[in-house]
C-alpha cells in the first residue's frame, strides 16, 4: 500500500465549479500536508501548506486534513480554465517527504 | 534571483552511456535533493543533500550518483543508462530538511 494515495483524475469541471481534490494516508506519523500544483511540462510549486487537522484557507483555496480518518482534501472555489493542472498532495514526517500520484484537474470554459 | 534551474531540458541517451543532470540554486538554501516523476508513481526521492559535502540516498538511489562540492550546486549523475530511467527528473531545494521545497523546471530523459 503506498503512504498516500491520491485519484489519478482526469476531474473535467466547467468554469466556475467548486472542486474537491482528495487524498488518504496511511501514515499516522505524518506531522505536515502539502498540495503542489504542476502545470504541464513544469515543476511542482507548492499550494498550500498545513499542520495537524483543521482548515486552512487562501483565498480561493482550502486546505483541509481530517487525521482521524487520514483523509485531506483541496477545495477550489470559482475554479478558473487557469487552475487546470496536475495537484499533488504530500505528507511529510521529520524528514520524509512522500508525494501522491497527483490527480489531472481540468477546468473548461 | 533564478531560483532553481536545470540543464539539459530534454536528453536521449542509449543504454550503457553516462550522463551528469545539472541543478543549481541561488537563494543559499542547505538542503537540496533529486527526484524523479512517472505515471502512476508520483515523486520518487533518489537522494539529497543538507549542505555542502553531504550527501544521503533516497528512495530510489541505485544506479545514480550526486556530490555536494558548493551550497549552489547538485548534479546527479547516471553511471551506466539503462530504459528504467527513462523518467523526468526533477531538483528541488529548500532552506533546512522539511522546508517548503522550490522545484526547478525539470529534465525530460529517454533511455533507448
Amino acid at each position: 500500500q503506498k503512504e498516500v494515495e491520491q485519484d489519478p483524475g482526469p476531474l473535467s469541471v466547467p468554469e466556475g465549479a467548486i472542486v474537491s481534490l482528495n487524498c488518504t494516508y496511511s501514515n499516522s506519523a505524518f506531522q505536515y500536508f502539502m498540495w503542489y500544483r504542476q502545470y504541464s511540462r513544469k515543476g511542482p510549486e507548492l499550494l498550500m501548506y498545513t499542520y495537524s487537522s483543521g482548515n486552512k484557507e487562501d483565498g480561493r483555496f482550502t486546505a483541509q486534513v481530517d487525521k482521524s480518518s487520514k483523509y485531506i482534501s483541496l477545495f477550489i472555489r470559482d475554479s478558473q480554465p487557469s487552475d487546470s493542472a496536475t495537484y499533488l498532495c504530500a505528507g511529510r514526517h521529520t524528514d520524509k517527504l512522500i508525494f501522491g500520484t497527483g490527480t489531472r484537474l481540468q477546468v473548461f470554459p | 534571483n533564478a531560483g532553481v534551474t536545470q540543464t539539459p531540458k530534454f536528453q536521449v541517451l542509449k543504454t550503457g552511456q553516462s550522463m551528469t543532470l545539472q541543478c543549481a540554486q541561488d537563494m543559499n538554501h542547505e538542503y537540496m535533493s533529486w527526484y524523479r516523476q512517472d505515471p502512476g508513481m508520483g515523486l520518487r526521492l533518489i537522494h539529497y543533500s543538507v549542505g555542502a559535502g553531504i550527501t544521503d540516498q533516497g528512495e530510489v538511489p541505485n544506479g545514480y550518483n550526486v556530490s555536494r562540492s558548493t551550497t549552489e550546486d547538485f548534479p546527479l549523475r547516471l553511471l551506466s543508462a539503462a530504459p528504467s530511467q527513462t523518467s523526468v527528473y526533477f531538483c528541488a531545494s529548500s532552506y533546512s530538511m522539511g522546508e517548503t521545497q522550490y522545484f526547478g523546471p525539470g529534465t525530460r530523459l529517454l533511455v533507448l
